[in-house]
């Protein structure tokens, strides 16, 4: 089974902090993804990776950064954090590019921004 | 803009029921669809993937497939209580992130 994890259930940081969010999958994944979920808009898109550090700008990554200097390892970035980006931060990782291959998610971290 | 749209819900079934839940695509070039689970305050979780026209089942699910329509499906027969959960509609293209939809919510009534 995939097993993707993420450093943190909930998350509680003050505004201005710098806050690290960290994912880790054990299947030798290719591609890496970070989703932020609210209600009401959906998955959203911040960043993904396709290899050992590569980052591809998804829709919404202002405010974000990621770092992924290992393959199972993708880590996220807030670089000041503000109350707007309080939110559910969900990782995914999926095996390559191929169409079949299906894309997993960790269990997400709620995060909140005071 | 690639866009996956699905009817927000809440769709109420009672139990025992056939649940229907239904999303269409905007990308002709989508290749493959997927319908995940979400619990509330929980993670999405892979129920079904379907790649070519038509159903594919897999214990009560049948994922149903109309590429000519732009349209895939997800039935769920003997609808439980423990089915009650948000279902999003994703789907791929060749080299392409997978896109999502913004879920149904489903409530199946005991």
């Amino acid at each position: 089974d995939v097993k993707v994890t993420q450093s943190s259930r909930y998350l509680v940081k003050r505004t201005g902090e710098k806050v690290f969010l960290e994912c880790v999958q054990d299947m030798d994944h290719e591609n890496m993804f970070w989703y932020r979920q609210d209600p009401g808009l959906g998955l959203r898109l911040i960043y993904f990776s396709y290899d050992v550090k590569m980052k591809e700008k998804g829709d919404i990554p202002e405010g974000y950064s990621v770092s992924r200097e290992k393959k199972e390892r993708f880590s996220l970035i807030l670089e000041s954090a503000s109350t707007n980006q309080t939110s559910m931060y969900l990782c995914a990782s999926s095996r390559g590019l191929a169409v079949s291959y299906e894309q997993y998610f960790g269990p997400g971290t709620r995060l909140t921004v005071t | 803009q690639k866009e996956v749209e699905q009817n927000s819900g809440p769709l109420s079934v009672p139990e025992g029921a056939i649940a229907s839940l239904n999303c269409t695509y905007s990308d002709r070039g989508s290749q493959s669809f997927f319908w995940y689970r979400q619990y509330s305050g929980k993670s999405p979780e892979l129920i079904m993937s379907i790649y070519s026209n038509g159903d594919k089942e897999d214990g009560r699910f049948t994922a149903q497939l109309n590429k000519a329509s732009q349209y895939v499906s997800l039935l769920i027969r003997d609808s439980q209580p423990s089915d009650s959960a948000t279902y999003l509609c994703a789907v791929r293209g060749y080299g392409q992130n997978f896109v999502f939809g913004p879920g149904t919510r489903l409530s199946v009534l005991p």
